[in-house]
């Protein structure tokens, strides 16, 4: 089966750009999406297709995806940004799977 | 505006089947454009996928898991479901029912606000 990794905690300063990246093998010939989850609630869909946002989602939030390595950018942190996020990617389609999340601290 | 709503039983014994139910509102299991899915987190840690469903009855799983799981819709009542047979406490975890498009590459945008499962021996 396909496995996501990515780093179980990043750290960013109010204002500056959070970069939260997803390996996977080949990671470019497959769509991911990201998902931010904050404590006691539902994910929510941030990124799909690789690089599009939900109706709703801010701009500062973007993806991109290229060779083995998948990546959410967030531009301008605030503290209200501070969540676990979830890469997830298609397998052999409509097959999912997620990354293991990764904790957004920002400080 | 569609809403997901998970139900069943908070505590399973060992070696049973768990049993959830997705009641959908605001939208219908029948349409063309959607699979039906589930999602499970156990206690502090990460989302694992477990399976999903089109309105056809095509279903499509978590390799690791497709040996244990079933999951079935019923448009009758604009429902899917899911069963886990032969649990562990491994399967602990809050499931989530959730629905992503049939276009390539799209994400769940709506989840339900997910139930806790305990399993106990």
């Amino acid at each position: 089966s396909y496995d996501l990794t990515q780093p179980p905690s990043v750290s960013v300063s109010p204002g500056q750009t959070a970069s939260i990246p997803c390996f996977g093998d080949e990671l470019e010939s497959k769509y991911v999406c990201w998902y931010q989850q904050k404590p006691g609630q539902s994910p929510v869909l941030l990124i799909y297709q690789d690089t599009k946002r939900p109706s709703g989602i801010p701009e500062r939030f973007s993806g991109s995806n290229s060779g083995n390595t998948a990546t959410l950018t967030i531009r301008g942190t605030q503290a209200v940004d501070e969540a676990d996020y979830y890469c997830q990617a298609w397998d052999s389609a409509p097959v999912g799977v997620f990354g293991g999340g990764t904790k957004l601290t920002v400080l | 505006q569609l809403q997901l709503q998970e139900s069943g039983p908070g505590l399973v014994r060992s070696s049973e089947t768990l049993s959830l139910t997705c009641t959908v509102s605001g939208g219908s299991v029948s349409s063309s454009s959607y699979f039906w899915g589930w999602i499970r987190q156990p206690p502090g840690k990460g989302l694992e996928w477990i399976g999903t469903i089109y309105y056809s009855g095509g279903t499509y799983y978590n390799p690791s898991l497709r040996s244990r799981v079933i999951i079935s819709i019923d448009t009758s009542k604009n429902q899917f479901s899911l069963k886990l047979t032969s649990v562990t406490a491994a399967d602990t975890a809050v499931y989530y029912c959730a629905r992503h498009e049939t276009s390539k590459g799209s994400g769940h945008y709506s989840w339900g606000q997910g139930t806790l499962v305990t399993v106990s021996s």
